[in-house]
């Protein structure tokens, strides 16, 4: 299975602040995907991210709002930009081991006062 | 919009007992389906993947899909009270290996 690491694990932000959040796989894989999960919520596709192309994003979220980079086949960053108290989430990247299968970081908790 | 659907629970049953977990699904194109257990505080836990009609059983654990019905269930034998969690379905999407989750059952496992 794929071991993720994400940092920061918490952190809690002022509103119209930013956060960049990291995701670090240890084999290399070709999609990185990040969710959000809003407070007693499932988790909701924020977006794909493919090394050496754009992010896509699903209906609903924007690059503006939640620009992403893929600068290798074993890193991802999440910004979370002019953040408001919606966004206070849990914020997950996840990616496959190689099969359809994927497994999960351990997530990265935001507050937004 | 292709949706996952699950009852929220709280599921409770009685150690060692049987729990049962089910979810259906709307979007037929979807191939592969997985259990996720999430603990409070804790990002999901891979527990079965399932690509076939019929069962596959992993120790205790004992997935079900069937495709005409669009149903995928998770069977818990002898649940223990560390079972206790919240259980996601998820299917595959037109994402490619992205899933649609559904909003996941609660389950209670009483000593």
């Amino acid at each position: 299975s794929a071991v993720i690491s994400q940092k920061p694990s918490r952190d809690i932000c002022q509103r119209g602040t930013s956060l960049t959040i990291q995701c670090q796989v240890d084999s290399q894989v070709t999609m990185m995907f990040w969710y959000r999960q809003q407070p007693g919520q499932s988790l909701t596709l924020i977006a794909t991210a493919n090394q050496g192309s754009e992010a896509t994003y699903e209906s609903g979220f924007v690059i503006d709002k939640f620009p992403i980079s893929r600068p290798n086949l074993t890193f991802s960053t999440l910004t979370v930009s002019n953040m408001s108290p919606e966004d206070s989430s849990i914020y997950l990247c996840s990616a496959p081991d190689g099969t359809d299968t994927q497994y999960f970081g351990p997530g990265t908790r935001l507050t937004v006062l | 919009q292709k949706e996952v659907e699950q009852n929220s629970g709280p599921l409770s049953v009685p150690e060692g007992a049987i729990a049962s977990l089910n979810c259906t699904y709307s979007d037929r194109g979807s191939q592969s389906f997985f259990w996720y257990r999430q603990y409070s505080g804790k990002s999901p836990e891979l527990i079965m993947s399932i690509y076939s009609n019929g069962d596959k059983e992993d120790g205790r654990f004992t997935a079900q899909l069937n495709k005409a019905s669009q149903y995928v269930s998770l069977l818990i034998r002898d649940s223990q009270p560390s079972d206790s969690a919240t259980y996601l379905c998820a299917g595959e999407s037109n994402s490619g290996y992205a899933l649609n989750f559904g909003k996941g059952t609660s389950l209670l496992v009483t000593p």
